[in-house]
């Protein structure tokens, strides 16, 4: 079947704009995450929704960052007022039901910052 | 907080050869999960191996085997008789039963197999 895909694949803004980033999970799957990837590094939590709610946003580094999961299957990343730091590889997984399930990783967005 | 370390940043070797990724992790949960992805020069992470903390046994899936001791809190990974398609980045990952903070990444082997 389809894994998870994400839309766009990349995506160029200047600093001070509003971006959304999409991401279809898994059919079937409850549970979806959002993590950032710098360059060299391993990816970093951000957010995990359990249906439609958000379970955990620890990760989210500021006000800045919001997602919503308004059915319980697509969700949307929203950063707003972008700043050059944001710039990263951002990874949507989905698993079948809870966290410590296995989770299945999407394309990511490349998401850039000028 | 748990942490995963991956201390080989890159690693080199000639096809055939048999290479180990090393992974060291900490955590003060007893019940916790532990993961292998591969990320190809595509960039999309791809699921190898999960592993609960109750379950010591090592795995073997074709080429690829994996070595888990709780007494060295390690989780490495081998692949026998490398093949140039293995070249890719590793992360290991670990969850905390809980699941709170999600996957916490190391920082990932560069694997290089020559030809």
């Amino acid at each position: 079947g389809a894994g998870v895909s994400q839309t766009p694949s990349n995506k160029v803004t200047e600093k001070g704009k509003y971006v959304e980033l999409r991401c279809d999970p898994i059919s079937g799957h409850t549970a979806l995450y959002w993590y950032r990837q710098s360059l060299g590094q391993g990816p970093e939590f951000l957010i995990y929704f359990q249906g439609t709610g958000a379970a955990d946003d620890s990760g989210l580094p500021n006000d800045r960052f919001f997602a919503v999961r308004p059915e319980g299957s697509v969700s949307t990343l929203k950063i707003q007022r972008t700043e050059r730091g944001d710039s990263a590889v951002y990874l949507c997984a989905s698993s079948l039901m809870g966290i410590t399930d296995t989770q299945y990783f999407g394309p990511g967005t490349r998401l850039t910052v000028l | 907080a748990q942490k995963v370390t991956q201390a080989q940043t890159e690693i080199s070797v000639v096809e055939k050869e048999d290479v180990t990724l090393d992974c060291v992790y900490e955590t003060r949960d007893t019940t916790y999960y532990l993961f292998w992805y591969k990320q190809p020069p595509s960039g999309e992470l791809v699921f190898l191996i999960r592993r609960n903390s109750f379950d010591e046994q090592n795995e073997i899936s074709g080429r690829y085997s994996w070595n888990f001791q709780k007494s060295t809190s390690s989780f490495n990974f081998t692949i026998t008789a490398s093949q140039v398609v293995d070249s890719a980045v590793y992360f290991c990952a670990l969850i905390k039963g809980g699941g709170a903070d999600g996957l916490t990444f190391g920082k990932g082997t560069h694997l290089i197999i020559q030809p």
